[in-house]
């Protein structure tokens, strides 16, 4: 079962950061954090993932409280492009590489 | 990064027919895939693991029977709808593991659509 909580829905103007934010409180020490996003009708799209710091590559920044019990993704400039469904997903501890994913937060870029 | 392909994209079928989705790793080698169903507006449900050489493992309430699993290779699993029913009707994805990357990152196809009529 899911282990994170997100909100449903976000709107984000383009060019603003969208910060889609997530909720794992019953993370284990060990478990990773992953964002993926959905585009309408495709497969998933992995952004970053991280355990304990924060990390950042070429598409987003994820920001991980220090109780690990939070994280947020950060879109530093969002494009209409980027209006998608995204999933942030804990990995289960004792079944490698199982995902098991939330209902997501539906991002909504505006022009 | 990684590509995972399936084939075909799409298929529409009549009632009772089986159907067959292929998952391929294109340049990688997939020790465990996953197989995932997704209706409309809803999110991804793992329906089962898939490892190479053996049996899967099915999630709790997806039958075994009616959804036949084959990973015959490192890099092609099969999903094997069987007796297909519009309630069957649904996005199927598939992903794939590459277990030399940290933290086991996983890659996902572009998805099946199908329909079952």
């Amino acid at each position: 079962d899911a282990k994170t909580t997100q909100p449903t829905s976000m709107d984000c103007a383009e060019g603003r950061a969208a910060n889609l934010p997530c909720n794992h409180s019953t993370i284990s020490g060990n478990e990773y954090v992953y964002w993926y996003r959905q585009i309408h009708s495709q497969g998933p799209q992995y952004i970053i993932h991280g355990l304990k710091n924060n990390e950042t590559n070429e598409m987003a920044s994820l920001i991980i409280t220090e109780d690990r019990k939070s994280s947020t993704l950060i879109l530093p400039h969002a494009t209409l492009r980027d209006t998608a469904v995204y999933y942030c997903i804990v990995r289960a501890e004792y079944n490698f590489n199982k995902f098991y994913f939330g209902s997501g937060t539906k991002l909504n870029v505006k022009p | 990064g990684a590509v995972v392909s399936q084939h075909p994209s799409w298929v529409i079928c009549k009632s009772g027919t089986s159907v067959k989705i292929e998952c391929r790793s294109l340049d990688f080698q997939a020790t465990t895939m996953f197989w995932y169903r997704q209706f409309p507006k809803q999110s991804l449900m793992l329906m089962a693991t898939s490892n190479e050489g053996s049996k899967a493992t099915y999630e709790q309430g997806v039958e075994k029977d009616k959804f036949l699993i084959n990973h015959a290779s490192l890099t092609l699993s099969t999903l094997t709808v069987t007796s297909a029913h519009p309630e069957d009707s649904s996005f199927y994805i598939c992903s794939a593991g590459d277990q030399g990357l940290a933290g086991g990152e996983q890659f996902f196809g572009p998805g099946t659509r199908l329909t079952v009529l």
